[in-house]
């Protein structure tokens, strides 16, 4: 059962620009997470922002969260061409202690 | 290094055939956990482990086993029942208890069945 919905599903943008990615979920959450993933890689944890968190940044990343709107957005300022991967936002379900459920994706491409 | 290390990276099996993936974690962590992923799409939760000696299904269970005898190891085997096992594994443990935490991946295996 997906808990998490990541949109765009594929972002192109120029090296320098912002990426923008949102995420969607269904139930009231603790946590939600968001990963990249290389292609043909595992996946590496970036950032969690709790329930009672409405921001977060680590580095060239910002995290939100609107629990009132169930939704999560990720921004990534100052793309580089490493920057190129997978995002994926991923959250508890509702009842679930231990389980993460995971979105779709997006699909992040930085033109150099 | 601390981490995950799966095995095989690339797997090719015969129809009809069971094969084993293993997950080996030197973190300490008391979870575990097996994904599947298939081209363009999210992961889905095959099996996950708690603690020594127990586990339980996922979403996607069906044709796959899993066992939990040290608390490092968690294997993963493909069994013949499963009806499209071509995909991409990853397995992942986490530590604690209580809401979830971070997830650590391994750099996945590979199956293809030909």
């Amino acid at each position: 059962s997906q808990q998490g919905e990541e949109d765009p599903q594929a972002l192109s943008i120029q090296e320098g620009e912002n990426a923008t990615m949102n995420c969607s979920y269904k139930t009231s959450i603790n946590n939600l997470q968001w990963y990249r993933q290389n292609s043909g890689r595992g996946l590496v944890h970036l950032i969690l922002i709790r329930s009672n968190e409405r921001e977060k940044h680590s580095g060239r990343l910002r995290v939100t969260l609107d629990t009132s709107k169930k939704s999560s957005s990720l921004l990534i300022t100052a793309s580089r061409a490493a920057d190129t991967a997978s995002y994926f936002c991923a959250t508890p379900p509702s009842g679930s202690a231990r389980q993460l459920t995971f979105g779709s994706g997006t699909q992040l491409t930085v033109l150099p | 290094d601390g981490g995950i290390t799966q095995s095989p990276k690339y797997l090719f099996r015969k129809e009809g055939q069971n094969v084993t993936l293993s997950c080996e974690q030197n973190l300490n962590h008391d979870a575990m956990y097996w994904y599947r992923q298939d081209p363009g799409q999210g992961l889905r939760l095959i099996y996950y482990s708690q603690i020594v000696n127990d586990f339980q299904k996922g979403d996607i269970a069906e044709g796959y086993s899993v066992s939990r005898e040290k608390k490092e190891s968690f294997p993963l085997t493909v069994t013949s029942a499963q009806k499209n096992p071509t995909a991409f594994y990853l397995c992942a443990s986490s530590m604690g208890t209580g809401s979830a935490g971070e997830l650590f991946f391994g750099e996945g295996s590979r199956l293809t069945v030909l």
